[in-house]
């Protein structure tokens, strides 16, 4: 069974740094493109980041470009997320998600996400 | 990077179809054929419902189905059931290799 849990989340104030882990298991994660997607309380869907399978190609979306870092351990089956320089702005559910080898889309399996709240 | 349009709520009762729409631009849902559809139901996480405009993933129940017209793709519902009440979300790739949502279609059955 596909699993893919966030840790790493919580309470940080405004200018201050996270990371955010994802542990995937029941599949082979190093053959998978991985990604977080983020969703602040009461809003839509919001994509951060992606990264190929060796690591060498990442995106990021304009709003984090700068702030965040993803990276990958496929040794440890980890996905990871560095967020600098928080703003309120960042709170959010944070998940991640995988797509196919070859493809930035669609998002198969997700995560339950894990909760980022800047407060000042 | 824009989000996608969605309208904001829908609704139908048990047993009609309903169509969400998602509006783009050239440089995301017209395109490429890579737009995906994902239901959310309240405190839970996205699942996939349609991928590649069309595509139905194993499991997921062909009452739902997906089309794509120039600028704007299409999901829609048929013979409407309590449990599709959710939000429903469209994404595509864009020509900036990103990837971009709509604001979300709260679905509510009446």
């Amino acid at each position: 069974e596909v699993q893919l849990v966030e840790s790493g989340g919580g309470l940080v104030q405004p200018g201050g740094s996270l990371r955010l882990s994802c542990a995937a298991s029941g599949f082979t994660f190093s053959t998978y493109r991985m990604h977080w997607v983020r969703q602040a309380p009461g809003k839509g869907l919001v994509w951060v980041s992606g990264i190929v399978t060796n690591g060498d190609i990442k995106n990021y979306a304009d709003s984090v470009k700068g702030r965040f870092t993803i990276s990958r351990d496929n040794a440890k089956n980890t996905l990871f997320l560095q967020i600098n320089s928080l703003r309120d702005e960042d709170t959010a559910v944070y998940y991640c998600a995988t797509t196919p080898t070859n493809s930035w889309t669609p998002f198969q399996y997700w995560g339950q996400g894990t909760l980022v709240t800047v407060f000042s | 990077q824009s989000a996608l349009t969605q309208p904001a709520s829908v609704s139908g009762s048990p047993g009609q179809s309903i169509t969400i729409s998602c509006t783009g631009t050239t440089r995301d849902v017209g395109h490429y054929d890579l737009v995906s559809w994902y239901q959310q139901h309240p405190g839970k996480a996205p699942k996939l419902i349609i991928s590649d405009v069309t595509k139905r993933p194993s499991g997921v129940s062909n009452r739902f189905s997906g089309s794509k017209s120039g600028d704007t793709a299409s999901l829609t519902i048929s013979g409407l059931q309590a449990d599709d009440e959710a939000d429903y979300y469209c994404c595509s790739y864009t020509t900036s290799a990103t990837l971009v949502f709509g604001g979300g279609t709260k679905l509510t059955v009446l």
